[in-house]
């Protein structure tokens, strides 16, 4: 599974768009990009994920570049519940499955 | 529909007896993943189990540690004689078969401490 690279840490004000890159370079064609979030001493939460569209729900939005190798997660209306540690995770669709999870971005939204 | 389920929440354990940490998958999962997460530090894959069979035990330590889950009933993820260094948070996480993408959902987690 590709490498992901993110920053390690980011403010937002409350209310405001919080928008969180993710660079994967070396990602291949069969590799999906998954991000999750971990709220302080709580389970890891899933957001959203794609392939190669831009895609949205009701937690954020993802989108991903024409290449592929960098995407944003865009939270539209970042609340002070949204601070949390955000994680990137390319995945093959099919391979292994288990979630291999880096340093994150630390995302902290500020009154 | 009610989440992953973990028991116990908080469990301690001296040095040397053994800890069984129990994970409930979502209804209509039958894929389960033990992750662990060291004090201060990131979330690091144990396990992935489908009933009855292990499928990826890549990250589980080589000794004291084991896993299973049965046909019927939860997820048991064992460990035997219990050290310092294992005290961490555990988390469980479910996801079903046969869609195209696997999202797995997450536990509270099982916080551990051995005194």
């Amino acid at each position: 599974d590709a490498k992901t690279t993110q920053p390690t840490s980011m403010d937002c004000a409350e209310g405001r768009a919080a928008n969180l890159p993710c660079n994967h370079s070396t990602i291949s064609g069969n590799e999906y990009v998954y991000w999750y979030r971990q709220i302080h001493s709580q389970g890891p939460q899933y957001i959203i994920h794609g392939l190669k569209n831009n895609e949205t729900n009701e937690m954020a939005s993802l989108i991903i570049t024409e290449d592929r190798k960098s995407s944003t997660l865009i939270l539209p209306h970042a609340t002070l519940r949204d601070t949390a540690v955000y994680y990137c995770i390319a995945l093959t669709q099919g391979g292994s499955e288990k979630l291999v999870f880096g340093k994150g971005t630390k995302l902290t939204v500020n009154p | 529909n009610a989440g992953v389920m973990q028991n116990p929440r908080h469990l301690v354990r001296r040095r040397g007896q053994e800890a069984r940490l129990r994970c409930s998958p979502m209804k209509g999962h039958s894929h389960v993943y033990w992750y662990r997460q060291l004090p201060e530090e990131g979330l690091k894959f144990m396990v992935y189990l489908q009933k009855e069979n292990i499928i990826d035990e890549s990250g589980m330590p080589k000794e004291r540690f084991s896993a299973e889950f049965p046909k019927e009933g939860p997820s048991i993820l064992r460990i035997q004689q219990v050290v310092r260094g294992d005290s961490a948070a555990y988390f469980c996480a479910s996801s079903i078969t046969g869609t195209e993408t696997y999202e797995q959902y997450f536990g509270p987690g099982t916080r551990l401490t051995v005194t």
